[in-house]
């Protein structure tokens, strides 16, 4: 089964509102990163945080992580049009060399 | 700044053809990774190389092979391609352990 699934899968809102994605996982960590892809295109990485970090800001993102739930937040404050893309979580796990596993995604759609 | 370059964007074969997937990491990032993305699903990792190593396996097909060469710049090998191959094929590479990774924009490939 999949280290991360994220919920919701599907997420409608509209511009200026904040999105909120979740995501969990079942093995310990080495960090977990959230990576964003428009319809068909490359991933792009967002924003890192290690197991040791339970916070993290990059602007309009705030990541949280609780190890003990092994879960995972992305946060998207004042959404735009522009942010409407699929959002990835993806755990690099303590074992030998690093590999990213990622989940299901979140489809967040935001509407002007 | 230079990204991660993929070779073909595209690509159409028949079933049973054989394709070979290209990828340039970014200069001095010392591991390269293959990812397979089918239509809606999460990325699947497939294979990694560490400084030319292999250093990881996910689940690659063993009609799929991979090595990195000296110049690092990757290839992926697929034979005898079978109609559940068509996906997205994406290389990315990182600059150390524990780093986000750079993803390249992907071949989208087709058999028919």
């Amino acid at each position: 089964s999949q280290q991360g699934e994220e919920d919701p899968q599907a997420l409608s809102i509209q511009e200026g509102e904040n999105a909120t994605m979740n995501c969990s996982y079942k093995t310990s960590i080495n960090n977990l990163q959230w990576y964003r892809q428009n319809s068909g295109r490359g991933l792009v990485h967002l924003i890192l945080i290690r197991s040791n970090e339970r916070e993290k800001h990059s602007g309009r993102l705030r990541v949280t992580l609780d190890t003990s739930k092994k879960s995972s937040s992305l946060l998207i404050t004042a959404s735009r049009a522009a942010d409407t893309a699929s959002y990835f979580c993806a755990t690099d796990v303590q074992s030998g060399y690093s590999t990213l596993t990622f989940g299901k995604g979140t489809m967040l759609l935001v509407s002007p | 700044a230079a990204g991660v370059i993929q070779s073909p964007r595209h690509l159409i074969k028949e079933k049973r053809e054989t394709a070979t997937l290209k990828c340039y990491p970014i200069p001095r990032h010392d591991t390269v990774y293959w990812y397979q993305q089918g239509p809606g699903q999460d990325p699947q990792f497939l294979i990694s190389f560490y400084e030319k190593m292999q250093s990881d396996k996910g689940s690659i097909p063993d009609r799929f092979s991979a090595q990195q060469f000296s110049d690092y710049h990757s290839e992926l090998n697929m034979s005898s391609l079978e109609l559940g191959d068509s996906a997205l094929y994406f290389c990315a590479s990182s600059r150390r352990q524990g780093y986000g990774y750079t993803f390249g924009s992907g071949t989208r490939l087709t058999v028919v």
